[in-house]
Order: structure tokens, then sequence, then C-alpha cells
């Protein structure tokens, strides 16, 4: 499973208050994803990193900052939450050597924003 | 937005082979076809991948047309585990994945 956690796994928050979800990797790998995934669609990219302190927008960033202070976390922060972004969130990282897009999957975290 | 097509819904039945069809005709010369299935709630799970060969690892084989248009996915002896949603996705650089709505594949059993 690539050693990949996510906290919490659940979370019900109201509108308006700040949200922060957690990432962690045991196995030092170099790029981490943060995607959602909402009824009747595939999942979404909201941010990638590549690296300590490097990091990019994905598809549906707004609403959505990142940080990576070490190799082993990734945060995701809704600074405000809305009801918007009530949906299922999936941290992601990939091995090295090129092979950049064969990704492991967190379990996931379900939020809901009232 | 995803730039593949795939049957919304499959079904198969216990020990014959799956074979899940996508539709990749705007595909240029430098990005690859990979798979993921997701079986209920749980992340995405990496299949394969190919170029232009077709591959095959311990759990499908990959079938791609000549012309690199289409591409099929074989799951050689479906087993009821093997019920999932499957992504077909076009990948070039930047390490990112887009993810379409996939096909349901349901293994009857």
């Amino acid at each position: 499973d690539a050693g990949i956690t996510q906290s919490p796994r659940h979370k019900v928050t109201e509108t308006g208050t700040p949200v922060t979800l957690r990432c962690h990797q045991t196995e030092n790998h170099r790029y981490m994803y943060w995607y959602r995934q909402d009824p009747g669609h595939g999942l979404r990219l909201i941010h990638y990193s590549y690296g300590v302190k490097d990091t990019d927008k994905g598809e549906v960033s707004d609403g959505y900052s990142v940080s990576r202070s070490k190799t082993e976390d990734f945060l995701l922060t809704l600074e405000s939450a809305t009801s918007s972004q009530t949906s299922v969130y999936f941290c992601a990282i990939s091995t090295s050597g090129g092979r950049y897009n064969e990704q492991f999957f967190g379990p996931g975290t379900r939020l809901t924003v009232l | 937005d995803a730039k593949t097509t795939q049957p919304p819904s499959m079904d198969c039945a216990e020990g014959r082979a799956a074979n899940l069809p996508c539709n990749h005709s705007t595909i240029s010369g430098n990005e690859y076809v990979y798979w993921y299935r997701q079986i209920h709630s749980q992340g995405p799970q990496y299949i394969i991948h190919g170029l232009k060969n077709n591959e095959t690892n311990e759990m499908a084989s990959l079938i791609i047309t000549e012309d690199r248009k289409s591409s099929t996915l074989i799951l050689p002896h479906a087993t009821l585990r093997d019920t999932a949603v499957y992504y077909c996705i076009e990948v070039g650089g930047a390490q990112k994945l887009v993810f379409g709505q996939g096909t349901r594949l349901t293994i009857n059993p």
C-alpha cells in the first residue's frame, strides 16, 4: 500500500471554518498529490508537490492551499470551508525512476461541510 | 477534461475474460495509456500502462491498436473481486492524471 495514511478519515465541519487534511507517507517519495472525488465524477487533481516546498496547482485548486515542509507530509488546507467542498479527498504518491504516473493512493478522507 | 471515451458499464461472468475498451483517438505520439481501477470507496489502484506495444503484467494485459487510437484492457480470468470502476487515461508529461467517468465493470457469479 506504499505506506500512505490520511487523517482524519472522516470529518464533519461547518461552513466558514478552516480544515486541514494530512497525508503521510513512509517511503520518502518525491511526488505527492491531492485529489477530490464527487458523485458522478472521476478524481480531479487539486494540488501536487514535486519536493519539499515545491508545489503546483491542479485543475480544481480554487479554495485550497497546500504545504509540504518535509518529505513525508503533504497538507491540504481549506481556509474557509464551503458546502461545495464536501467530497472525498484522496492523497497519492508516485514512485521515482521516471514512473511518475504509477500513482499509489491513500484510503481517502470523507469531508462533509454543513 | 478527460480525453478518452469508455462505455459507462459492462458485465462479465466470473471466470471469463473481461475485455474493456477505450477510445483515445486524439492521443499524441508521446502520450501513454494508463489504466487504473477503483473498487468501491477505496483509492484508485494502478493496473498497467503502455505506449504502443502490447503489455502484460500479473494483473492484466493491454492491447493497443497499431494506430494507437484505441486500446483494450484484458482481465484474463475475472473474479468477483475485479468488480470496480476502470479508468483509461492518456498521460503525457507533467505527472498529472486526468480521470474521466470510467467503465463500471460488474463480475457476475
